[in-house]
């Protein structure tokens, strides 16, 4: 069964510095690997996907994430946050068999600071 | 429509009710996803439609839980004799393309047992 560690519950960043999410995965095959972003009250939007090739791939918003996967790890980075970055960001996994569900971790929630 | 839409938006119910929360996706998709959001828990996966396959109903936490899909269009997820553990947010999300295109979710529903 796949699975998705989000290790850090809540990290806060100063506006202007620099930002990366931490996201590891279990799964046995090549995976579906996404990133997305939750504002208050709101649904979740997607913000990049991984799927094959480059490993590094860009999203929307300024935001990158790297597959790495001697690490299992696809984490989130943005080279500068703005204060409206503040929201829950989810890391989730999927296989590669046409529709299937995805696997979300918990959760980390950024906040920024003046 | 442009979107997934799903009502209400936010429901206070009596613990015992039934309550029935509905989910209206992109026009097209042909897989419709249902997760309970609970705090500090993450995205809990509860049922998924794929055209007119069976559903996977695997995440449905009892049997007071139920989904069901007509057309392949509108679905509404309902809940018997609710209880306070069932509050929670409930987001929908559909797909078009598969894992490979992600979801599209919903601003979600939610219920409050009191």
């Amino acid at each position: 069964a796949q699975s998705v560690t989000q290790p850090d519950i809540h990290i806060t960043v100063s506006e202007g510095a620099s930002l990366e999410l931490r996201c590891n995965y279990s799964y046995g095959a090549t995976p579906y690997l996404f990133w997305y972003v939750q504002s208050p009250g709101q649904g979740l939007q997607l913000l990049l996907k991984y799927f094959s090739g480059d490993t590094l791939v860009q999203g929307i918003k300024g935001f990158e994430a790297e597959f790495k996967r001697s690490q299992s790890s696809f984490n989130l980075r943005k080279p500068s946050v703005h204060w409206s970055d503040a929201a829950e960001y989810f890391c989730a996994v999927g296989a590669d068999s046409g529709y299937s569900t995805l696997t979300f971790g918990k959760g980390t929630m950024l906040l920024v600071s003046p | 429509g442009a979107g997934v839409s799903q009502s209400p938006s936010n429901k206070v119910t009596e613990k015992g009710k039934d309550v029935e929360l509905r989910c209206d996706p992109i026009s097209g998709h042909t897989a419709l996803y249902w997760y309970r959001q609970s705090l500090g828990q993450g995205l809990e996966f509860l049922i998924y439609f794929q055209g007119n396959s069976a559903p996977d109903k695997s995440g449905l936490p009892s049997d007071r839980f139920s989904a069901e899909r007509t057309g392949g269009s509108v679905s509404t997820l309902t809940i018997q004799r609710t209880q306070q553990e069932d509050s929670a947010v409930y987001l929908c999300a559909s797909s078009g393309q598969g894992t490979f295109g992600g979801y599209t979710f919903g601003s979600g529903t939610r219920l409050t047992v009191v």
